[in-house]
């Protein structure tokens, strides 16, 4: 089955412990980025990756770090995690092509909550 | 001022009505996406388009690349169709790659 997995699903983690996110596809995609989800906001683009050890700055990359060593995997990094990022995070990927990057295939999102 | 702008924000509905959902963006785009997310949070896509129409079941998509707008029909309303629906585009005159999304409408359609 087509799938992009995040884990973890939810987390309730302290201020300062870094965290890792991952994603994970099998649709052999070379596009994948990552979004957080905020009351009020909508959805905001942190960082994505056109290709493996490509990545680029989305609108809102402070405080996040991201690594494409293999194609099917995007892991999203928060070095220091701060109050403010707690949010809804969704991972997405699709095949991107020339003319636009085809259909989007999100994750099911990983709710993180920093106190 | 957002770069893009759907309207409605809420929209409520009888089961059966006609439902139009509109998108305005203000850069220039390779593409643009019409997208889903139920009340439980996933997110589904339902249309990549870079112009003109498509249509799957009872839901159809137009973009107008000109007037730099879009709009997402439903036709047949069904309860089941109480959503958000998200419009994003893909920033064309900015890095490639890069999706700039709307705030989104809130459908309720009422049985």
């Amino acid at each position: 089955e087509a799938q992009v997995t995040q884990n973890p699903r939810y987390l309730i983690t302290v201020t300062g412990k870094k965290l890792t996110v991952t994603c994970s596809q099998n649709m052999n995609h070379e596009y994948m980025s990552w979004y957080r989800q905020d009351p009020g906001l909508g959805l905001r683009q942190i960082y994505y990756s056109m290709n493996v050890e490509v990545t680029d700055k989305g609108d809102v990359p402070e405080g996040y770090k991201v690594s494409r060593k293999e194609k099917r995997n995007f892991p999203l990094i928060l070095e220091s995690p701060s109050p403010n990022q707690t949010s809804l995070y969704f991972c997405a990927s699709s095949f991107g092509q020339i003319e636009g990057y085809g259909e989007l295939f999100f994750g099911e999102g990983s709710r993180l909550t920093v106190l | 001022k957002n770069e893009v702008e759907q309207s409605p924000q809420n929209l409520t509905a009888q089961e059966g009505e006609f439902i139009t959902i509109n998108c305005s963006y203000s850069v220039g785009i390779s593409a643009l996406h019409w997208l889903q997310q139920h009340p439980g949070g996933g997110i589904v896509s339902l249309f990549m388009l870079s112009s003109g129409k498509k249509k799957h079941g009872r839901l159809i998509a137009t973009i107008n690349i000109q007037e730099k707008h879009s709009s997402l029909h439903i036709t047949a309303s069904h309860p089941r169709d109480s959503a958000v629906y998200i419009c994003a585009v893909e920033n064309y005159g900015g890095s490639q790659g890069n999706l700039i999304f709307g705030k989104g409408t809130k459908l309720s359609v009422k049985p």
